[in-house]
């Protein structure tokens, strides 16, 4: 079946380092790609998205390219804030509308 | 505030209980999902609704578990003779399907349930 293999965490990094957050999926069909954050005590929130090959979803520094022929939607930021500590989760579509898979999830922690 | 709501925050019950969750989309949204996370894992989809028909249920949705949404609304989330492997955060998301806004989820803070 369908699956999504999140970086597993948590990553510590020092205030403007660069982070990168490795997924990889396996999904019949041709899904739209997903990340979605959860900032502590929030509810998760749709961070960027991208729905066709070679399709970069950008928001708030962060960028994840949309590579087919991998089966890839790698999260990276050039130069993360305190402010950036959170869980990230990268979510391919499954079919019908809405319905996304879920990676595991990946804590980062940033200090100053 | 217009997000998504859900009642209540935190459910503690005594195992062969049956428990009910609310979630209030946002308005004009036709689409409501149900979602279920335990700790140190991603949401798992349950069911979703477009207005008030549930149009899929996941095969993780047992006979114990029934969803609701009457008016095309709010829906309600049942649990019948709750076990101790049903302790989750249950969250409620909503969308709405217009060009451009559309797989755009809006999660609600969920509702944590601990079975004893």
């Amino acid at each position: 079946g369908d699956s999504v293999t999140q970086m597993e965490g948590p990553v510590t990094l020092s205030e403007e380092a660069f982070l990168t957050i490795n997924c990889t999926y396996t999904a019949t069909g041709y899904p739209s790609l997903f990340w979605y954050v959860q900032y502590p005590g929030e509810g998760l929130q749709l961070l960027l998205k991208a729905t066709k090959a070679d399709d970069k979803g950008s928001n708030k520094g962060f960028e994840a390219t949309y590579r087919k022929e991998t089966t890839s939607f790698h999260l990276e930021k050039g130069s993360v804030q305190v402010s950036d500590s959170a869980v990230y989760f990268c979510a391919p579509s499954a079919g019908s509308w809405g319905k996304l898979q879920f990676g595991a999830g990946t804590q980062v922690v940033v200090t100053p | 505030d217009t997000g998504v709501s859900q009642d209540p925050r935190h459910k503690i019950t005594k195992r062969g209980q049956n428990v009910t969750f609310r979630c209030d989309p946002i308005s004009e949204h036709n689409r409501l999902y149900w979602y279920r996370q335990t700790l140190g894992q991603g949401p798992e989809f349950l069911t979703y609704f477009q207005n008030e028909a549930q149009l899929e249920k996941s095969r993780l949705l047992s006979d114990r578990f029934s969803a609701e949404r009457p008016k095309g609304s709010f829906s309600t989330l049942e649990i019948q003779r709750t076990e101790q492997g049903d302790s989750a955060m249950y969250l409620c998301a909503s969308s709405h399907t217009s060009t451009g806004v559309s797989e755009k989820l809006f999660f609600g803070s969920g509702t944590q349930l601990s079975v004893l």
